[in-house]
């Protein structure tokens, strides 16, 4: 079945700074690759996906990018701010289950 | 925009007792729902796949006469869980798929089992 790891595991970085977080899959038949905003107790948040028929997406300070070859797909969160604070998910899907990386604990320092 | 209503948002019970969590679709139907788990500071585990009229898939080392999950309808898939105890104690989500649209979440059930 599909695996997905991320990294890091925890980010922390100043305010203004940029923030990458990296996730990689197992499985090729994945097409749908999510990214998720969670905060503590809540449902987890759709902030940008992309499908495997596009190599970028970009909204606003948000962007993601997807490298099919070597099954890897990164968010990019550009002039990070406190409310960006959260822990973050990336996840995969092959049109069924959508199975999610481990998390990454954001911290952005004022 | 498409919503899944969760009930109940907490929970506490004495450990031998079981539990029901509802998931509803309130403005779409949801053929196939899936329920995660989450424990603090960790990600969503995948428990189960649930498709309306058909029994429930489930991960594995799940134990399914546990977790037992029920998707009677188009709106609405129901997981209990059976005799519950401490090491049950979790948060429990579940997301119904949209199919193109993607995935839309409940609230989540925080059960604490004491």
């Amino acid at each position: 079945g599909e695996n997905v790891e991320q990294h890091p595991s925890t980010l922390s970085v100043q305010e203004g700074d940029s923030a990458v977080i990296k996730c990689t899959y197992s499985d090729s038949a994945s097409n749908y690759f999510p990214w998720y905003k969670q905060e503590l107790g809540k449902r987890p948040q759709l902030i940008i996906d992309i499908r495997s028929n596009v190599g970028e997406k970009k909204d606003q300070r948000i962007a993601v990018t997807l490298n099919k070859t070597a099954k890897h797909f990164s968010l990019h969160i550009t002039e990070t701010q406190p409310e960006d604070s959260a822990v973050y998910f990336c996840a995969a899907s092959k049109g069924d289950k959508l199975i999610f990386g481990t998390g990454t604990r954001l911290q952005v320092f004022p | 925009g498409a919503v899944v209503s969760q009930h109940p948002s907490w929970v506490i019970c004495k450990s031998g007792t079981s539990v029901k969590i509802e998931c509803r679709s309130l403005d779409f139907q949801a053929t196939t729902m899936f329920w995660y788990r989450q424990f603090p500071k960790q990600s969503l585990m995948l428990m189960a796949t649930s498709n309306e009229g058909s029994k429930a898939t489930y991960e594995q080392g799940v134990e399914k006469d546990k977790f037992l999950i029920n998707h009677a309808s188009l709106t609405l898939s129901t997981l209990t869980v059976t005799s519950a105890h401490p090491e049950d104690s979790s948060f429990y989500i579940c997301s119904a798929s949209r199919g193109h649209y993607g995935y839309t979440f409940g609230s989540g059930t925080r059960l604490t089992v004491v």
